[in-house]
């Protein structure tokens, strides 16, 4: 079964600044599909960035991108110029390749709740 | 990006009593809907797959016949929460994807979620 590790259950940043966060999953699949969700105090899951594994590009979405590593099955997620409006709990998720049904569930990290300090 | 609505926003109700939530598709067709849960301060725990036209199924550990999950069109996905009581309070999330082929298949959208509390 596949698992999603986010090893930082808080970060902090101060507007302006730059914060990376990490992710790190497993899997025995080659093809899959990677996603970093934002949940605000809303509670709105937002998709923020994905990355698709077959390809090499790193994805970038404006002041988002993520940093790929599929031989050490890394994903991490660097957001530029901080908002205060980018505060709220980041999910680092997985989805495999093939389609249909239950495949296309997310498999979802336990979270990183971000802190944008004026 | 594709639209998925929930509703209700916030129920509650009294213990002993059944909830129902809707999960529709507002702008594409799903075959499959994806209902989660979340505790305060955790991740999305997924409950079941619910799919169009036949039986849904249940993550290990998932009591089918406390949530019920009908997908009867290919719009609409429902859960009812069976003979609720306080342990059920939780807020619970739908999501689906779009059909067909490209990158917005790829995609889960998500509702904006539903809070229940079971007194």
């Amino acid at each position: 079964a596949q698992t999603v590790t986010q090893s930082q259950p808080e970060m902090s940043v101060q507007e302006a600044e730059t914060v990376t966060l990490s992710c790190t999953y497993d899997t025995s699949e080659s093809d899959y599909y990677l996603f970093w969700y934002k949940q605000p105090p809303s509670r709105q899951m937002i998709l923020v960035i994905r990355q698709e594994a077959y390809k090499q590009q790193n994805a970038t979405e404006n002041r988002f991108s993520v940093n790929f590593q599929k031989a050490a099955k890394s994903f991490s997620l660097k957001i530029s110029d901080s908002q205060l409006g980018d505060a709220a709990m980041y999910f680092c998720a997985y989805r495999g390749y093939n389609s249909g049904g239950s495949n296309y569930k997310l498999t979802f990290g336990k979270g990183t709740l971000l802190t944008v300090n004026p | 990006g594709a639209v998925v609505s929930q509703h209700p926003s916030r129920v509650i109700c009294k213990s002993g009593t059944s909830v129902k939530i809707e999960c529709r598709s507002l702008d594409f067709q799903a075959t499959t809907m994806f209902w989660y849960r979340q505790f305060p301060k955790q991740s999305l725990m997924l409950m079941a797959t619910s799919n169009e036209g036949s039986k849904a199924t249940y993550e290990q550990g998932v009591e089918k016949d406390k949530f019920l999950i009908n997908h009867a069109s290919l719009t609409l996905s429902t859960l009812t929460v069976t003979s609720a009581h306080p342990e059920d309070s939780s807020f619970y999330i739908c999501s689906a994807s779009p059909p067909g082929r490209g990158g917005a298949k790829n995609i889960q959208y998500f509702g904006a979620g539903t809070r229940l509390s079971v007194l």
